[in-house]
C-alpha cells in the first residue's frame, strides 16, 4: 500500500545535539512538507519542497534544515540552534494541491 | 490577523445534535480548501475537500463563501465517534505558489 513513513515514532535528544527525522513516501508525489505541532496549537510550516533538488523555507525554518535529493525522501534535521525543539513533527506530501495532503504518522521529539 | 482562523472551542454537544464550524482566511486569492480530522496524538486525515458549489458526504456538508472568505463544516446527527479536532486547510497564495496553511483546529466533544 502507498503511503508516507516517518521514523522514528519517538525520539529523545540531548540539548546541543543535531537529530534527523526521516520521511519517505511511495505515492509518487512531487510536493513534500514538514510541519511542527505544539500542544493545543495548529500545524506550522517548517519547510516545503515542490520538486526534487529544490525546497523553500516555511514560517518557522530557523534551526531546521532539509534536503530533497530523491523524490521519495525529504529528511528534516533539527539542529542545536532550534531553541524549543520538543514537538510533534508531521511530514506530508501531495500530487496536486487540489487533491489535498497525505500525512505520515509523525515523530514526537523530546529534548532531555 | 492570523491567515487562517478557527474558533478553538471546545464544542460540547449531545449525540444526535447538529454542529457547525467556521473558518476564515485572509487572502482572497486562495485556492483549494479542505477539512481535516485529527484524533488525539495522531496525524491529520482528510475529511473532505470544499468545492465552490458546496458538497456533501453523508452527514457532513462543506461550504465555501468566497465573498466573505470563509469555509464551513456542518455535521448532522453527531456520533460519539465524531469527537476529534477539525482542522481547516487553505492553500494561501504566496509569491506565485500556494502554501497549505492550517487553522489551529476546533475541538468537538460528542457526549451520550
Amino acid at each position: 500500500d502507498g503511503g508516507i513513513t516517518q521514523s522514528p515514532k519517538y525520539l529523545f535528544r540531548k540539548e546541543g545535539q543535531n537529530v534527523t527525522l526521516s520521511c519517505e513516501q511511495n505515492l509518487n508525489h512531487d510536493a513534500m512538507y514538514w510541519y511542527r505541532q505544539d500542544p493545543g496549537q495548529g500545524l506550522r510550516l517548517i519547510y516545503y519542497s515542490q520538486i526534487v533538488n529544490d525546497f523553500q523555507k516555511g514560517d518557522i525554518a530557523e534551526g531546521y534544515s532539509v534536503s530533497r535529493e530523491k523524490k521519495e525522501s525529504f529528511p528534516l534535521t533539527v539542529t542545536s540552534a532550534q531553541k524549543n525543539p520538543t514537538a510533534f513533527y508531521l511530514c506530508a506530501s501531495s500530487s496536486d494541491r487540489i487533491y489535498g495532503y497525505t500525512f505520515g504518522s509523525g515523530t514526537r521529539l523530546t529534548v532531555v | 490577523r492570523k491567515e487562517v482562523e478557527q474558533d478553538p472551542g471546545p464544542f460540547n454537544v449531545p449525540e444526535g445534535a447538529t454542529v457547525a464550524f467556521n473558518c476564515t482566511y485572509s487572502n482572497s486569492a486562495s485556492q483549494s480548501f479542505f477539512w481535516y480530522r485529527q484524533d488525539c496524538r495522531k496525524e491529520p486525515k482528510l475529511l473532505m475537500s470544499v468545492y465552490s458549489s458546496g458538497n456533501e458526504d453523508g452527514r457532513f456538508t462543506a461550504q465555501l463563501n468566497r465573498a466573505s472568505q470563509y469555509i464551513s463544516l456542518l455535521i448532522r446527527d453527531s456520533k460519539l465517534s465524531d469527537s476529534a479536532t477539525y482542522l481547516c486547510v487553505v492553500n494561501l497564495a504566496s509569491g506565485g505558489s500556494y502554501i497549505p496553511t492550517f487553522g489551529r483546529g476546533t475541538s468537538l466533544i460528542v457526549h451520550p
